[in-house]
């Protein structure tokens, strides 16, 4: 399974935009881009995926590099409720949802 | 519709007794996963079932690991001859197919296992 890197940790202020990145330099052509991020003492949470384009939902935005071997999730304003950490998964090919967690970025939001 | 839920969220136990978890998934969903977590990690795939077929194990899954899901609804997960290693947060998760690579699984609050 192709692998992400990630920064251990990032900080953040409120109300600011953060940029989380994820580098997946031997992704193939086939994996999806998901992220999750999970609150303490939760379950992780579904945020977003992708393929090759450029995605936004209610939660996030998610901008992919033309070479597909990086992404970066987007919070537009971060709110302390964003304070979790952000797993950036890559899924494809035979992979059923057994995703593959790396430890992700811990994103700590100050007020 | 509340989501996936776990019963219980947490468990004590003594090294060597048994124990057993359930997970109710959304009600729609046909796919149903386990996984484990230990603190400062993320989460470790242990198996999963498409309706009442488990279909994957991870090596994760020693013998003294069982999982069901006779209806193809709720599933149980338990452990026998439980060991400290086993201490961990159990998360069950759930998901309709919607093709390689879509999938996006909607995960429960866990059961944190305690082995003393």
């Amino acid at each position: 399974d192709a692998k992400t890197t990630q920064p251990n940790s990032m900080e953040s202020n409120e109300e600011e935009p953060v940029h989380l990145p994820c580098n997946h330099s031997t992704i193939s052509g086939t994996d999806y881009i998901h992220w999750y991020r999970q609150l303490p003492s939760q379950g992780p949470e579904y945020v977003i995926h992708g393929l090759t384009s450029n995605v936004n939902n209610r939660m996030a935005s998610l901008a992919i590099a033309e070479d597909r071997k990086s992404s970066t999730l987007i919070l537009h304003r971060a709110t302390l409720r964003d304070a979790a950490v952000y797993y950036c998964i890559l899924t494809g090919g035979g992979s059923q949802g057994n995703l593959i967690f790396g430890k992700g970025t811990k994103l700590s939001v100050k007020p | 519709d509340t989501g996936v839920s776990q019963d219980p969220r947490h468990k004590i136990t003594k090294r060597g007794q048994n124990v057993t978890f359930r997970c109710d998934p959304i009600s729609e969903h046909n796919r149903l996963y386990w996984y484990r977590q230990t603190l400062g990690q993320g989460p470790e795939f242990l198996t999963y079932f498409q309706n009442e077929a488990q279909l994957e194990k991870s090596r994760l899954l020693s013998d003294r690991f069982s999982a069901e899901r006779p209806k193809g609804s709720f599933s149980t997960l338990e452990i026998q001859r439980t060991e400290q290693g086993d201490s961990a947060m159990y998360l069950c998760a759930s998901s309709n197919a919607n093709g390689p690579g879509r999938e996006k699984l909607f995960f429960g609050s866990g059961t944190q296992l305690s082995v003393l």
